[in-house]
């Protein structure tokens, strides 16, 4: 069946340390997308991808880097410059257009101590 | 800007209770709206969508209709059970916008 995978699903890191997400599609999806949600809240977009090797700032880029080399898959590194990085990371992806919605994964809760 | 505005939460009712959350938009194009649910722990998942005006999306018992005279789109369900407990997202997307613009969602709970 086709979907997102988001690994892993819960993952902890030492104040100071970069951590990469993984992201996973095999929909044949142009477009990905990373959001980040805490609790309570909406999800806000930190990045997003509508083709190969190409990619743009989301509303809340600072402190995350990604990477689209390859169409299946959009890494999200959260580096030690992100001031608090503790929430629920989710990824999705789409046709190029998104004009029929997104497919998300089952996210990953990052916590860090 | 585009921008997605809903009932604020949280919503208790009982079971067996009619359901509306309301959802109206601001949008610079023509767009398509969605309803997203997510469940405890999880990502979201798509519920129902409508591309046109005056489309109705359903699904699960659900539904939701385009007015483009009123630009909303509320959620109803007519009779709700404990298992519809979530958080619900509206969302639009506009051609040639490259990203879905969500609300800040509403979370229902459902009493026995």
């Amino acid at each position: 069946d086709g979907g997102i995978t988001q690994s892993p699903k819960y993952l902890f890191r030492k104040e100071g340390q970069n951590v990469t997400l993984s992201c996973e599609q095999n929909l044949n999806h142009d477009a990905m997308y990373w959001y980040r949600q805490d609790p309570g809240q909406g999800l806000r977009l930190i990045y997003y991808s509508q083709i190969v090797n190409d990619f743009q700032k989301g509303d809340i880029a600072e402190g995350y880097s990604v990477s689209r080399e390859k169409k299946e898959s959009f890494p999200l590194t959260v580096t030690s410059a992100q001031k608090n990085p503790t929430a629920f990371y989710l990824c999705a992806s789409s046709d190029r257009v998104g004009h029929y919605g997104y497919t998300f994964g089952s996210g990953t809760r990052l916590t860090v101590v | 800007g585009d921008s997605v505005t809903q009932m604020e939460g949280p919503v208790t009712l009982s079971e067996e209770a009619f359901l509306t959350i309301n959802c109206t938009y601001t949008a610079t194009g023509y767009p398509s709206l969605f309803w997203y649910v997510q469940y405890p722990g999880e990502g979201l998942q798509l519920l129902l969508k409508a591309t046109k005006a005056d489309d109705k999306g359903s699904n699960k018992g659900f539904e939701a209709t385009y007015r483009k005279e009123t630009t909303s789109f509320h959620l109803e369900k007519g009779s709700v059970q404990v298992s519809d407990s979530a958080v619900y997202f509206c969302a639009l997307s506009v051609a040639g916008a490259q990203k879905l613009v969500f609300g800040q969602g509403t979370r229902l709970t459902i009493n026995p």
